[in-house]
């Protein structure tokens, strides 16, 4: 059974750097084909990818945010970390990472439910 | 502005088929990749509705569809239920954007 819990902050004041962490069991992210995702939600609004790490360390960061993003993986560790600096308020969201799955034709198949993030001073 | 297009909303009475459509271009849904479709339900995380363009996971109903031509997707729901008011979004890839992940801007679906 795959799960992923995502932790950090929940409040961070403006310019301050969030880090947040993705811990995930039930696969490894060192098997061919697997990544983990971060999306991220604002309140009443849509759904928007962050970030993308695979199992090969290959990693791919939304090109309006990218100058910001840094996702690193720790595979012993069973977690997928990821840095957002310079943080705003219009970066106040729910963050969820997600399992991105081989075997769901590369869908995000299985989410966590989400830590939300406030960003004030 | 999502690089999928969704219309905001959609309805239907119980019982009735509705569609919600997935509008991309040839650099994503036009280029092969595949659409996937999730569901999320009033303060839930999304969950995966359809992957693979058709394909449900364990556990959907098969009164969830989906399909795939050309530029655009659509996602079906037959036999509309109350416990299926919920938003709806579409994702895929694009090749323009260096593989990156794109999502459509979801549609609120009301069950009238």
């Amino acid at each position: 059974q795959i799960t992923l819990k995502e932790s950090g902050p929940t409040l961070v004041k403006p310019t301050q750097t969030l880090t947040l962490t993705c811990t995930f069991s039930g696969f490894s992210l060192s098997t061919s084909g697997v990544g983990v995702g971060w999306i991220r939600q604002p309140p009443g609004k849509a759904l928007e990818w962050l970030a993308l790490i695979y199992w090969d360390d290959d990693k791919r960061y939304s090109p309006s945010l990218k100058s910001r993003l840094t996702i690193t993986k720790d595979t012993s560790k069973n977690q997928v970390v990821l840095t957002m600096t310079n943080m705003d308020p219009v970066d106040t969201a729910t963050y969820y990472c997600a399992h991105r799955g081989i075997a769901a034709s590369d869908a995000f198949d299985i989410w966590g439910r989400g830590t939300m993030v406030t960003v004030s001073s | 502005q999502s690089v999928l297009t969704q219309p905001p909303s959609v309805s239907g009475a119980p019982g009735q088929r509705v569609t919600i459509s997935c509008t991309g271009s040839s650099s994503n849904i036009g280029a092969g990749y595949d659409v996937h479709w999730y569901q999320q339900l009033p303060g839930t995380a999304p969950k995966l509705l359809i992957y693979g363009n058709s394909n449900r996971p364990s556990g959907v109903p098969d009164r969830f569809s989906g399909s795939k031509s050309g530029t655009s997707a659509s996602l079906a729901i037959t036999g509309l239920q109350a416990e299926d008011e919920a938003d709806y979004y579409c994702q895929s890839y694009d090749t323009s954007l260096s593989g990156s992940v794109v999502f459509g801007g979801g549609t609120e679906l009301t069950v009238l």
